[in-house]
């Protein structure tokens, strides 16, 4: 069964970087897109962007000056790295399979971006 | 941007009765090409993560319960629940996936009566 874990910081200071990892078990990082989606606290869903396991990014325009994924397929782990984090940020990120629509979701990981 | 605008925001059924929400998208998601509309429907219980229940806006996710359904095509779309069940508390979203930034609605509230 297909199983996706974020980690990372779930405490952000201003203008400083967010990481996040995304490790995938149960299955392989290839041949698949996958997904990073936020949600800010009683919020709703932000798409972020997705990464193919070749590499391969799109990033939403709102944060493309910003974002960048990475992707390890020796690990079977996928990044995010969001930098100059305000408070806007605030939010929890959710890692996913699939590149238009998702079809496995981790639990998401809290990051408050607070001094 | 595709902006996605889903009525009503919140909505309460009588347990065994029909909800339906509403999910309107500001262009088309529907593709000549392959006749998909590119939208989903989502679920997220009370602290939890969203889990898919409908793609190509009227197939259901692999282990779906029937009385979840999908209609729609192009700008219109509906999210039907026949015979609510208690469980089906949460807050559904959908979403386009036909051009990026993929977008989602703003939410519906669904509750019991």
């Amino acid at each position: 069964q297909l199983q996706l874990q974020e980690s990372g910081p779930g405490l952000v200071k201003p203008s400083e970087t967010l990481s996040l990892t995304c490790d995938v078990s149960g299955g392989s990082i290839s041949p698949y897109y996958w997904t990073w989606i936020r949600q800010p606290p009683g919020k709703g869903l932000e798409w972020i962007g997705y990464i193919y396991y070749t590499g391969r990014t799109k990033y939403n325009p709102s944060l493309r000056s910003r974002v960048t994924f990475s992707v390890d397929t020796s690990k079977n782990q996928f990044s995010l790295q969001l930098t100059s984090v305000t408070a806007a940020d605030t939010a929890v990120y959710y890692c996913a399979r699939g590149g238009g629509g998702v079809d496995h979701w981790g639990q998401g990981t809290l990051v408050t971006v607070s001094s | 941007d595709i902006v996605m605008t889903q009525s009503p925001d919140s909505l309460a059924v009588s347990l065994g009765e029909r909800a339906t929400i509403n999910c309107k998208s500001s262009q088309s998601v529907f593709s000549s090409s392959d006749s998909k509309n590119y939208l989903l429907w989502y679920q997220q219980k009370s602290g939890q993560p969203p889990s898919t229940l409908i793609y190509w806006a009227s197939t259901r996710e692999s282990g779906v319960p029937d009385r979840f359904s999908g209609n729609g095509s192009a700008t219109n779309f509906t999210l039907t629940i026949t015979s609510l069940q208690a469980e089906d508390v949460a807050v559904y979203y959908c979403q386009q996936y036909y051009t990026t930034p993929y977008t989602f609605g703003q939410g519906t509230k669904l509750e019991i009566k």
